[in-house]
């Protein structure tokens, strides 16, 4: 199975920019890049996906190394509302028509 | 549409008492997922199908059975219900696993005493 690894928490103050790191090093060449995130007492939501390229959508920025051994979710002005859990995971032939989430990077926002 | 509908939201059981856990998509997604989150954990898969008639085993399907009639119904079943199944549950779906965007339910929190 696909294997991600994210550092367990961060810490952001608000209104700067957030750079949450993960690491896929067993990556295959056709695997999609996919972040989610998860606010207390709710269920996941999609952020961002990619495969090659950098990607932006009205959440975030997602930045893919080279290599695609590592990606980076970027929050350009974190705000409270921020605050959460960032899954980072990857679909496509390493997991086969498995979704796996790890445990993820808890966030905190500080005003 | 109404996404991903998960019913009930809250549920407790007795020791060694079953239920199904309902989940329905309105999407015409062929991926249905369903995960379970402990307190302050991440989600773990249970099981998933790719569509109709087809399901597979997750990380934890231990205690757990599901079934596919349907591309919309997806349920999830409980045998035997013990305390280590005290969990959140959360049912998924999406139309392409890899460029389309996973729809979560609001989930199923459910205690076994």
């Amino acid at each position: 199975d696909a294997k991600t690894t994210q550092p367990n928490s961060m810490e952001s103050n608000e209104e700067e920019p957030v750079h949450l790191p993960c690491n896929h090093s067993t990556i295959s060449g056709t695997d999609y890049i996919h972040w989610y995130r998860q606010l207390p007492s709710q269920g996941p939501e999609y952020v961002i996906h990619g495969l090659t390229s950098n990607v932006n959508n009205r959440m975030a920025s997602l930045a893919i190394a080279e290599d695609r051994k590592s990606s980076t979710l970027i929050l350009h002005r974190a705000t409270l509302r921020d605050a959460a859990v960032y899954y980072c995971i990857l679909s496509g032939k390493t997991s086969y028509d498995k979704v796996i989430f790890g445990p993820g990077t808890s966030l905190s926002v500080i005003p | 549409n109404a996404g991903v509908t998960q019913t009930p939201k809250f549920r407790i059981l007795k020791i060694g008492q079953s239920m199904t856990l309902q989940c329905t998509q309105d999407m015409n997604h062929n991926y249905m997922y369903w995960y379970r989150q402990d307190p302050g954990m991440g989600l773990k898969l249970i099981y998933y199908s790719v569509g109709a008639g087809i399901t597979d085993k997750g990380e934890v399907p231990n205690g757990y059975n599901v079934s596919r009639s349907t591309t919309e119904d997806f349920p999830l079943r409980l045998e035997l219900a013990a305390p280590s199944q005290t969990s959140v549950y959360f049912c998924a779906s999406w139309s392409h696993k890899n460029t389309g965007e996973l729809f979560f339910g609001e989930g199923s929190r459910l205690t076994v005493l």
